[in-house]
């Protein structure tokens, strides 16, 4: 059974840093695309960035360039999300998402799986 | 690039059917035949229940159908019940700004 399992919740203070992460289980974890997709308290969902395990390509959605890093750890099975210094408007919850695919444009592809979500809260 | 406008809430009694709606552009919705549907319960992750607009995955109720007309996408939930109740996303791959755009989100009231 496909599943993507995340880190547990975090509550942090602004300007402190964060890695969150998300453990592919149940599937050849190195050929599928992963995303993080945000979903701030009562909004909707925004994509985030998506990286390949494979080979670690990655892309970013242009409102998350520069403000996160993604990267990946084949040998663990597990891809993270980072920052290096946190805002208060970073409060929200993020998702991992699996597309059903190894193209290399995978922007067709619908999320498959999803992780249960990492609740962040960033407060002073 | 906007998020795909959908209506806050649509309410049915159970066994009815009710129709949620998806409005995007010819970037979007309207350009490509890669719209997808996820329902989301509260405090729970979304679940995909349509991708390229018609089609559900292994595992999914065929209660819910979806269709799409020019720049707008729709999803269909026929003989509603109780446990529809939660938001519903569209979501389009878009050819401007970030590939991938999501819906403002509907909230389906069982009454």
């Amino acid at each position: 059974e496909v599943q993507l399992v995340q880190s547990g919740a975090e509550v942090k203070k602004p300007g402190e840093s964060l890695k969150i992460s998300c453990e592919g289980v149940g599937y050849n974890f190195t050929k599928f695309w992963i995303g993080w997709v945000r979903q701030m308290p009562g909004k909707s969902l925004e994509w985030m960035g998506i990286i390949y395990p494979g080979d670690s390509d990655t892309r970013y959605s242009p409102s998350f360039e520069g403000q996160v890093t993604i990267s990946a750890d084949k040998s663990i099975s597990t891809t993270y999300l980072q920052w290096s210094s946190l805002k208060a408007s970073d409060t929200a919850i993020y998702y991992c998402a699996r597309l059903p695919s190894a193209a290399y444009n995978p922007y067709i592809y619908p999320f498959d799986y999803w992780g249960q979500g990492t609740l962040v809260t960033v407060s002073a | 690039q906007s998020a795909l406008t959908q209506p806050a809430s649509v309410s049915g009694s159970p066994g009815q059917s009710i129709t949620i709606s998806c409005t995007g552009t010819s970037s979007d919705v309207g350009g490509f035949g890669h719209v997808s549907w996820y329902q989301q319960h509260p405090a729970k992750a979304p679940k995909l229940l349509i991708y390229d607009v018609t089609t559900r995955p292994s595992g999914v109720s065929d209660r819910f159908s979806g269709s799409k007309s020019d720049n707008t996408a729709s999803l269909t939930i026929s003989g509603l019940q109780a446990e529809d109740e939660a938001l519903y996303y569209c979501s389009s791959y878009s050819s401007d700004g970030a590939p991938w755009v999501f819906g403002t989100g509907t909230t389906v009231t069982v009454l």
